[in-house]
């Protein structure tokens, strides 16, 4: 099973400020890893897959780069909307899927 | 507009059972593989189950396996998880999710199990 990894656990940013997400894998899964985003009380939503590609609606501040073993997710400015929890997700080796434990971003 | 609405949660005594449900709509449901994925209470994700479109294959988290069992009847756009043996940490929401190719890529918004005496 591949062990996912996320750091920080929490993430203070201001409005308006780059934030940078780093997601880990136990071995490599080429670029077969997504981003999702979770709201507070809501379902989480795809955000980014192939390690890069940004799904629908996903706005352009969101970014993401790596591949094999580290991934890092970037906000370039982050807005109101933007205050979540996000998870990567590995879906290079499945049966099982796995999850990040998630990066809480939180307003500084 | 993709819909998944799931249903069937509740309480439940220590091992009990629970038959979890989600209805599908805006997509033809027996072209996508469905999955479950439940999130106990400020925890993280956790995926639990996978059928293929047809239902011939499925698979099971090591978390549940011989106790959780999935099926899914296309003719009523239906997905189910029957949850035996219930423990204390199977408290969680349950979330169905479809899967194009291998992404997670629409969700319902998620029905609560509690486990506890």
């Amino acid at each position: 099973e591949i062990v996912m990894t996320q750091s920080p656990a929490t993430l203070s940013v201001s409005p308006g400020e780059r934030a940078t997400l780093s997601c880990r894998a136990s071995q490599s899964v080429s670029s077969n890893l997504a981003w999702y985003q979770q709201k507070p009380g809501q379902a989480p939503r795809l955000l980014i897959y192939g390690a890069s590609t940004r799904a629908a609606g996903i706005p352009a501040r969101f970014s993401c780069s790596g591949s094999g073993t580290e991934f890092t997710l970037t906000i370039s400015s982050l807005q109101s909307e933007d205050f979540a929890v996000y998870y990567c997700q590995q879906y290079n080796d499945w049966p099982p899927f796995t999850f990040g434990p998630g990066t809480k971003v939180d307003i500084k | 507009e993709v819909q998944l609405v799931e249903s069937g949660g509740g309480l439940v005594q220590p091992g009990g059972s629970l038959r979890l449900s989600c209805a599908a709509s805006g997509f033809t449901f027996s072209s996508y593989s469905m999955n479950w994925v439940r999130q106990a209470p400020g925890k993280g994700l956790e995926w639990l189950s996978y059928i293929s479109g047809s239902g011939s294959v499925k698979y099971f988290a090591d978390s549940v396996k011989g106790r959780f069992t999935i099926s899914r009847d296309n003719a009523k756009n239906s997905l189910y998880l029957q949850m035996n043996s219930l423990r204390d940490e199977d408290t969680a929401v349950y979330y169905c999710v479809s899967l194009y190719g291998s992404l997670f890529d629409s969700w319902g918004q998620g029905t609560l199990v509690t486990v506890s005496s």
